[in-house]
């Protein structure tokens, strides 16, 4: 059974750091990764997918890295500012016909300014 | 290009009452996803639907659950005689057909009460 696990749960930096949000699951036969931020009673927004093919995505300020042997994705924003708080999920879809998606419990982001 | 739509955004319902939660997916999409989101735990899968077909339903609760993706309309989740327990946030998703990636957009979500 697919599990996956975020760490930290909740982390706080000042303004204009660069920082890393983990990601690991238990199952390495996945078909794809994807990063989402969900602000606080809104719904979720997709930042990247990666393909299970794939090493690492850029979009921007993010960039996400994908190591299937090992189990672990990273999700790196560098420059941090105060809009990018909020929490940020990662989730796999398995190798089978089913869509449905495996989410972590989130990362929850604070940046001061 | 409206994203995935999904109405209401919150419902308040009494224990024992009927609760209708709908999703449009995004234009060209013909897959839809339903997930919820309990206070103080993460997403959960409940169901995975295209156009007139369950596809996998592993995700929901055996009884007074059920979902439907007609061939017109939208998808509609249904609750029946809720309990305080089914209070939570009700995301929907939808992805593009074919195999593609399988990237999920997801909708805003519908907010139910249970009181």
């Amino acid at each position: 059974k697919q599990e996956v696990t975020q760490i930290p749960a909740a982390l706080s930096v000042p303004e204009g750091e660069n920082l890393v949000l983990n990601c690991s699951f238990t199952d390495s036969a996945i078909y794809n990764l994807q990063w989402f931020r969900q602000d606080p009673g809104k719904g979720l927004t997709s930042l990247l997918l990666i393909q299970s093919s794939q090493r690492e995505q850029t979009s921007g300020r993010l960039n996400a890295s994908l190591d299937k042997s090992s189990g672990r994705s990273t999700l790196y924003i560098a420059a941090s500012q105060p809009g990018d708080s909020a929490t940020y999920l990662c989730a796999v879809k398995g190798t089978s016909n089913t869509g449905k998606l495996i989410f972590g419990q989130g990362t929850t982001l604070q940046v001061k300014p | 290009n409206a994203g995935v739509m999904q109405n209401p955004r919150h419902l308040v319902r009494r224990r024992g009452q009927e609760a209708r939660l709908r999703c449009s997916p995004m234009k060209g999409h013909s897959h839809v996803y339903w997930y919820r989101q309990l206070p103080e735990e993460g997403l959960k899968f409940m169901v995975y639907l295209q156009k007139e077909n369950i596809i996998d339903e592993s995700g929901m609760p055996k009884e007074r659950f059920s979902a439907e993706f007609p061939k017109e309309g939208p998808s509609i989740l249904r609750i029946q005689q809720v309990v305080r327990g089914d209070s939570a946030a009700y995301f929907c998703a939808s992805s593009p057909p074919g195999k593609g990636t399988y990237e999920q957009y997801f909708g805003p979500g519908t907010r139910l009460t249970v009181t």
